[in-house]
């Protein structure tokens, strides 16, 4: 299995540009979850979805943040405009529900609002 | 509102030393517990996990942790800690169907040769 995929693993941006980021969970998986880490405030849960329904967006930040799960396979976390206070690592995880809980995460997207 | 807490933030340790990472949480239903481990540059890795049974879990990399209801913790512990283990280390809670599911700050861990 090639495990939870993200993309870009760096982008670097200046301030009011849009910033997508990527997510592919691992097949099989029914529930995805897109978490923040910065050095001020950790690791925060951003939103998760369930069989591609977002069950639990009260991480968001606020309405620059949007996230979307067309299907099984992809995720995205868009942010228009960015901001320099954006600039984190963002993480996409996923498991399956009902299983015993353990998230698999992937490798992470740095960004970097200039 | 459910929460974890890990009282330290950085810990040293030489090694071969033994280790013990802390882990209190809060959480009104019974709780299922993580740790996972993020070396720099890296993604989280499940270290073990607790849902139920038998409240001293096994996992991977020489880890262990014991769950004690009582005390609401959920210590980490490692008999002889190898130059590897050096990373940081977060402690977590959730519930059932992923719901809820909150990590600590982490303990960043160094170990001394």
């Amino acid at each position: 299995d090639a495990g939870v995929i993200q993309s870009p693993r760096h982008e670097v941006t200046e301030m009011g540009q849009e910033v997508t980021l990527r997510c592919k969970p691992i097949s099989g998986h029914n529930s995805l979850f897109w978490y923040r880490q910065t050095m001020m405030r950790g690791l925060e849960l951003l939103i998760y979805f369930n069989n591609n329904v977002p069950i639990d967006d009260s991480g968001m930040p606020e309405d620059r943040f949007s996230a979307k799960m067309p299907n099984a396979s992809f995720s995205t976390l868009k942010i228009q405009p960015s901001e320099p206070r954006d600039s984190a690592v963002y993480f996409c995880a996923s498991n399956r529900q009902g299983s015993d809980n353990e998230q698999f995460f992937g490798p992470g997207t740095r960004l970097t609002v200039l | 509102a459910q929460s974890v807490t890990q009282p330290d933030i950085h810990i040293t340790v030489s090694e071969g030393a033994s280790l013990e990472l802390r882990c209190n949480y809060s959480y009104g239903a019974t709780p299922y517990l993580f740790w996972y481990v993020q070396s720099p540059g890296q993604g989280l890795q499940l270290l073990l996990k607790y849902f139920s049974g038998d409240t001293l879990v096994q996992g991977i990399k020489g880890f262990e942790a014991e769950f004690k209801r009582s005390q609401s913790s959920f210590n980490l512990r490692k008999p002889s800690v190898h130059w590897s283990d050096a990373a940081e280390y977060f402690c977590a809670v959730g519930g059932n169907y992923g719901q809820n599911f909150v990590f600590g700050p982490g303990t960043r861990l160094s170990v001394l040769p």
